[in-house]
């Protein structure tokens, strides 16, 4: 157990539709990262947000938005979905924002867009 | 084009057997990662290697990262079947923070 959390584990959406991923980091980080996986791309960076700012941006679609929350909680929102977005949504936090440093994986929240 | 390419991308070997795998890129990193990741749960850091030349062993895992800081290799000893599971590397490029994927290395050990 990593420590952080992500919800929901699954979720079914059709195309169109928007979804909210919800990700709570390890006690005491700061960092929150998102990462998309699919079978094609692989594991993809998303967005790095740091005690609650915007920290980094990766390959993010601009459907996609994110953000960080006082109780530095982090929610990843979908809108317009495509059947392409279905994947695997990952959350990562760390303590840090800044160098090379451990970032400690949530169990993902699979996406299904039919 | 895959900026970390890993090799091979599946690898199926007996209980026992020893194994190599690699992660190769064009680009310098300032430092390489290798993760872990089984099915249904996210990945789990193994090693951070940040010299050129650097050796690392952790129990039958033995990580190297290349002279030139482009490449690296994963080598695991005596393969058990608790070894099975996704190997990703990852880099991190000069000072920025985007951790750079590879697609990874399915290994399956077979008792």
């Amino acid at each position: 157990d990593s420590g952080v959390t992500q919800t929901p584990k699954h979720l079914i959406t059709a195309t169109g539709q928007r979804v909210t991923l919800r990700c709570s980091p390890r006690s005491g980080d700061l960092s929150v990262y998102w990462y998309q996986q699919s079978l094609d791309q692989g594991l993809q960076f998303l967005i790095q947000y740091y005690n609650g700012e915007e920290r980094a941006k990766g390959n993010i679609l601009e459907r996609f938005s994110a953000q960080q929350f006082p109780d530095l909680h982090s929610e990843l929102n979908l809108s317009s979905l495509e059947l392409g977005d279905s994947a695997l949504y990952f959350c990562a936090s760390s303590p840090t924002g800044r160098g090379a440093h451990e970032q400690y994986f949530g169990p993902g929240t699979r996406l299904t867009v039919t | 084009t895959q900026l970390l390419e890993q090799s091979p991308q599946f690898l199926s070997i007996q209980e026992g057997e020893n194994l190599t795998v690699y992660c190769n890129s064009s680009s310098v990193f300032s430092s390489l990662q290798w993760y872990r990741q089984e099915p249904g749960e996210g990945p789990v850091l193994l090693v951070t290697v940040v010299t050129g030349g650097e050796v690392k062993k952790l129990k039958r895992l033995t990580f190297q990262f290349g002279d030139a800081r482009k490449d690296s290799s994963l080598h695991i000893t005596a393969a058990q079947p608790g070894d099975t599971g996704l190997y990703l590397c990852a880099g991190f490029q000069g000072g920025s923070e985007k951790l750079v994927f590879g697609k990874g290395t399915k290994l399956t050990v077979n008792p």
